[in-house]
């Protein structure tokens, strides 16, 4: 069945530093990528998404490129804000494959920026 | 309605009790999903609905749940002698299509004493 697997946390990182969330899949058919992100209280909102092989999905400064080669669907962002502390869920639906049509999520990373 | 909508938000039962869960998806949203939030942990599947039926039900944890949906509109999630470790926030989200990006309403807590 599809799985996704993602970087374990909890990361807690400085304003304006680098962050990256690794998130590799395992999918019988083609499925679409998404990041969804849990700010602190409030429910779930997607973040971005990608539908096929190169696609680069982003939004408020964050980053996810579809690399079918290597299975990967990693999150980045270049310099975040304290405004960025939440949990992140990396997800994917297979229209195209297995007809398992669920989003299937990772296990969530929970990142905390300082000021 | 413009989001998705679940009631209640909050929901105190005591052990053994029975409790219904409500959604109200996206107008025009054709599947609808259910899954858990534990505390501290990861979305746990339940159900997923396309139109009234439900092609998968793999993830209800056991035969006290149940979910319903009618007119390809409503679901209602019910937990029968609920049990401590049913308490979790339940989360239901609807996209246009099975498959497509979902939106999540603000789920329902419940806690089971």
């Amino acid at each position: 069945g599809n799985s996704v697997t993602q970087m374990e946390g909890p990361v807690t990182l400085s304003e304006e530093a680098f962050l990256t969330i690794n998130c590799t899949y395992t999918a019988t058919g083609y499925p679409s990528l998404f990041w969804y992100v849990q700010y602190p209280g409030e429910g779930l909102q997607l973040l971005l998404k990608a539908t096929k092989a190169d696609d680069k999905g982003s939004n408020k400064g964050f980053e996810a490129t579809y690399r079918k080669e290597t299975t990967s669907f990693h999150l980045e962002k270049g310099s975040v804000q304290v405004s960025d502390s939440a949990v992140y869920f990396c997800a994917l639906s297979d229209l195209r494959g297995s007809n398992d049509y669920k989003l299937s999520f990772g296990a969530g990373t929970t990142v905390t920026v300082r000021a | 309605g413009a989001g998705v909508s679940q009631s209640p938000s909050n929901k105190v039962t005591e052990k053994g009790k029975d409790v219904e869960l409500r959604c109200d998806p996206i107008s025009g949203h054709t599947a609808l999903y259910w899954y858990r939030q534990s505390l501290g942990q990861g979305l746990e599947f339940l159900i997923y609905f396309q139109g009234n039926s439900a092609p998968d039900k793999s993830g209800l944890p056991s035969d006290r749940f149940s979910a319903e949906r009618t007119g390809g509109s409503v679901s209602t999630l019910t937990i029968q002698r609920t049990q401590q470790e049913d308490s979790a926030v339940y989360l239901c989200a609807s996209s246009l299509e099975a498959g497509f990006e979902a939106f999540f309403g603000q789920g329902t807590r419940l806690t089971v004493v």
